[in-house]
């Protein structure tokens, strides 16, 4: 596609529900990222793909956060029993190609985001 | 870990007016380091990134950056802004020769006054 999206745009919650938010990445990109974005802060890493194989989920803040790649093209991430403290926009991240390229690296191109509002 | 620190959360400019925006980092290891734009409701958009080399970077809408080793770092500079400049901006390192994971700034929001 012309570019990295995501869906839903925004998503309301209530307290408790499961969401799950959809990534688009560009056709052919190997690498994924997906990103947490607080209000007013900067984006905070949360997993990275590279294909289908999922090579750091560091930055998940908890198991009720889970990402999955089946495929290695549409990325999905879930979040269960929603609370308040995850209210955010959600970015996703591709490039490409394979980022272990010694001396270089490539570009990220990111998607609109999702705004997620857990009330 | 790394870590940025973007001093100013926000910046008004005049119309015409040249403007800095200041990162400095901190690694232990060689860094790679970006410059991200944000526009409402919008991605994230690249607008320069140092991997190696030149110390002066350019970017994209005649933004440019220099990166000082000795002071760590990385400020964003135009001399001449528009009001299309109004946007947030983030500075972002990552370690150098790593698969991209990025630690980013909270962002200066830049704001172009007519």
């Amino acid at each position: 596609g012309a570019g990295v999206s995501q869906s839903p745009r925004y998503k309301v919650a209530k307290r408790g529900q499961d969401v799950a938010l959809r990534c688009d990445p560009i056709s052919g990109h190997v690498s994924l990222f997906w990103y947490q974005q607080a209000l007013g802060q900067g984006p905070e890493f949360l997993t990275y793909f590279q294909n289908e194989a999922q090579l750091d989920k560091s930055g998940l803040p908890s198991d009720r956060f889970f990402a999955e790649r089946p495929e290695g093209s549409v990325s999905t991430l879930k979040i269960q029993r929603t609370q308040q403290e995850d209210s955010a926009v959600y970015l996703c991240a591709s490039s490409s190609p394979p980022p272990r390229t010694s001396g270089s690296t490539d570009t990220q191109y990111f998607g609109p985001g999702t705004r997620l509002t857990v009330l | 870990a790394q870590s940025v620190t973007q001093l100013d959360s926000q910046v008004p400019v005049f119309e015409e007016a040249p403007v800095e925006l200041r990162c400095n980092y901190s690694s232990s290891v060689s860094v790679y380091l970006f410059w991200y734009v944000q526009y409402p409701n919008q991605g994230l958009q690249l607008l320069l990134k140092y991997l190696s080399g030149s110390t002066l970077v350019k970017g994209i809408n005649g933004f440019e950056a220099e990166f000082n080793k000795s002071q760590t770092s990385f400020h964003l500079r135009k001399p001449s802004v528009h009001i299309s400049d109004t946007a947030e901006y983030f500075c972002a390192v990552g370690i150098a020769g790593g698969y991209q994971k990025v630690t980013f700034g909270t962002g200066t929001k830049l704001q172009v006054i007519p």
